[in-house]
């Protein structure tokens, strides 16, 4: 059966620090993957999708960037941290249609 | 691809069933309806997709209008775990569908 991993499920990171979110599928190959990010109150918004490997497109301008070094294996990432960055990152997958698996998200806090 | 509105929040009894109603009049003849639901603090979760016919599931039913430009996904014997914010997504489907997720409705069991 398939499944998505996605960790760390808590984070602190202080502005201006580095980022590293990863998000990682089983059971499945050639998935699309998305990343998104879902502030306070606020609706979910897709940051980034790949439909294979080293092909990432951006939704959005930002700090942030994707990429994707396997199959099945999807890097959220930023060089420096912004206080804005804080909230609920989500990955997902999907294959041949818009039946979406997501992941248990990562709840990023920027101090 | 084409809007939806739903209303912000409903309130539904333990037991009774939850009728959540969803406008998409711009929709197009090749997109699909598509349910999601978020509970609070984890990744959205697939609930049923439809293109003209109704449909059924474990979780629920999609009820699509003739003229296709409204759904309503019923939910037959609310529990109190059903709470949670409901999504309805028009799309295509075709490579990498990018699910754009607007505000839902907020749908509260009430014991």
């Amino acid at each position: 059966s398939q499944t998505i991993h996605q960790w760390p499920a808590t984070l602190v990171q202080p502005v201006g620090s580095p980022l590293s979110l990863e998000c990682t599928v089983e059971g499945t190959s050639n998935p699309n993957l998305y990343w998104y990010r879902q502030a306070a109150g606020r609706g979910l918004q897709l940051l980034f999708y790949s439909v294979g490997i080293g092909q990432i497109s951006s939704e959005v301008p930002q700090n942030l960037s994707a990429s994707r070094p396997q199959d099945r294996q999807f890097i959220l990432s930023s060089k420096k941290l912004l206080l804005s960055d804080s909230g609920f990152y989500l990955c997902a997958w999907s294959v041949t249609d818009a039946r979406y698996t997501f992941g248990s998200g990562t709840r990023l806090t920027v101090v | 691809d084409a809007k939806t509105t739903q209303p912000p929040s409903m309130d539904c009894a333990e037991g009774r069933a939850a009728n959540l109603p969803c406008n998409h009049s711009t929709i197009s003849g090749n997109e699909y309806v598509y349910w999601y639901r978020q509970i609070h603090s984890q990744g959205p979760q697939y609930i049923i997709h439809g293109l003209k016919n109704n449909e059924t599931n474990e979780m629920a039913s999609l009820i699509i209008t003739e003229d296709r430009k409204s759904s309503t996904l019923i939910l037959p014997h609310a529990t109190l775990r059903d709470t949670a914010v409901y999504y309805c997504i028009v799309t295509l489907i075709q490579g990498a569908q990018k699910l754009v997720f607007g505000q839902g409705t907020r749908l509260t069991i009430n014991p």
